[in-house]
């Protein structure tokens, strides 16, 4: 069981290019979101999805895009990338039917933009 | 809105002594309340979740939270620290942005250091 997959591990981008994080699970989750990790403000929420073609935002999503278009699959994409999203970028999801259900995380994409 | 207070970024205990770590919540509704614990260069692995159920939760690897709502604390806590238990550990309530119950709001963490 592979739960949640997050590639690539490690990024290197240069300031105002683009790419794009990739989660995938398989645990036939509903729920899937994104959070960056920095030191010192624990995990924060940039986007989330409660379903397939259904898409939020949270807390800090200026500079990312996400789709949703399978229930496995919930790409993180950075538009133009600054030094400020250098981040460790984590990949979650649970089921919606259960109030106080458990988020599963991915292993993260360290991301340093330079 | 909810939110979760950590006391202490960075807390240090010999091994063998009790582990103490310390999370306030704020929250307008009941809230769901988890531990997660992080080891360098890894994600987030589930501690425990309080529930409603029981006011006191046991968790893995020994430890266990007890949920008092006149404090609005969730404290966890290791009778016994072992050197293994070195990481980082994040409180963590439900029901964050949008009011959607899969979203989490996280304290800011606290890294936990034992000593031989």
């Amino acid at each position: 069981n592979a739960g949640v997959t997050q590639t690539p591990k490690f990024q290197v981008l240069k300031t105002g290019q683009s790419m794009t994080l990739q989660c995938a699970q398989d645990m036939n989750h509903e729920y899937m979101s994104w959070y960056r990790q920095d030191p010192g403000m624990g995990l924060r929420l940039i986007h989330y999805s409660v379903g397939a073609g259904i898409t939020d935002q949270g807390e800090v999503p200026n500079g990312y895009n996400v789709s949703r278009s399978t229930t496995e699959d919930f790409p993180l994409r950075l538009l133009s990338a600054a030094p400020s999203q250098t981040s460790v970028y984590f990949c979650a999801s649970s089921k919606p039917s259960r109030r106080n259900t458990e988020a599963f995380f991915g292993q993260g994409t360290r991301l340093t933009v330079v | 809105a909810q939110s979760v207070t950590q006391l202490g970024s960075h807390v240090s205990v010999s091994e063998g002594a009790l582990v103490l770590l310390r999370c306030n919540y704020s929250s307008s509704v009941p809230p769901y309340l988890f531990w997660y614990v992080q080891y360098p260069n890894q994600g987030l692995q589930l501690l425990l979740k309080y529930t409603s159920a029981a006011t006191l939760v046991k968790g893995i690897n020994g430890f266990e939270a007890e949920f008092k709502k006149s404090e609005t604390s969730f404290h966890l806590t290791k009778p016994s620290a072992h050197m293994s238990d070195a990481a980082e550990y994040f409180c963590a309530v439900s029901g964050g942005h949008g009011g959607s119950q899969g979203n989490l709001i996280f304290g800011k963490g606290t890294k936990l250091s034992v000593k031989p």
